[in-house]
């Protein structure tokens, strides 16, 4: 079965600076990935989705990298605030399209 | 719209008393999941139907758990009877298997139960 591991369970970065998180999958070849976020007593959020003929993806300060190589895919937060922490999940596709989550990165920004 | 709703929001009860999570998908959205999340094990897949249909419940944990969803717009995840270690934030989400957002799933808020 697929494995997701995210580069590590917290990060702390200071405002202003450029976060950025990684995911590496095992097992699978996916079509796409997906970023998600979640804050604390929320359900997780979408934020992007990267397919694995882009090799990257914008949205305002948000922008994700997909590496097929190297199973990877980087998240990147530029400007990153203290409002941006959070936890970020990337979620592998199944072979039916269900998405499997790993714990996840807390990121927090710090002031 | 009205995203993914569920019921309870928050649950306390004693072990042994069977517990019903309730859930309504976004109107129009073809595929529902369950989820449980617990710090020690983050976001687990439970069960995933179809167009009503459970398509994946190798989540599913044991026994003393049961998903139904009976039409397009309702499904309970059931535990009888629970235990302490059933404690954790149980999340629906749903999803729309046509269109530019298929891929994409959109989560409840959760219900919060808590096992004594």
């Amino acid at each position: 079965s697929q494995k997701i591991e995210q580069n590590s369970e917290a990060l702390n970065i200071q405002e202003g600076k450029t976060a950025t998180l990684t995911c590496n999958y095992t097992n699978y070849s996916p079509a796409y990935l997906q970023w998600y976020r979640q804050d604390p007593g929320r359900g997780p959020v979408f934020l992007l989705l990267i397919r694995e003929n882009e090799k990257e993806k914008r949205k305002e300060r948000l922008k994700v990298t997909f590496d097929t190589t190297l199973k990877q895919s980087l998240f990147h937060i530029t400007a990153s605030q203290p409002a941006d922490s959070a936890t970020y999940l990337c979620p592998v596709p199944g072979s039916a399209r269900q998405l499997t989550f790993g714990s996840g990165t807390q990121l927090t920004v710090l002031p | 719209d009205a995203g993914v709703i569920q019921s309870p929001r928050h649950e306390v009860t004693e072990m042994g008393q069977e517990v019903t999570l309730r859930c309504k998908p976004i109107s129009g959205h073809n595929s529902l999941f369950w989820y449980r999340q617990t710090m020690m094990r983050g976001l687990e897949l439970l069960i995933y139907f179809n167009n009503n249909v459970p398509i994946d419940d190798s989540g599913m944990p044991e026994d003393r758990f049961s998903a139904k969803m009976p039409n397009a717009s309702f499904s309970t995840l059931k535990i009888q009877p629970s235990e302490p270690r059933d404690s954790a934030v149980y999340f629906c989400a749903s999803r729309r298997e046509t269109g530019s957002r298929r891929n994409t799933i959109y989560f409840g808020e959760g219900s919060w139960l808590t096992v004594v």
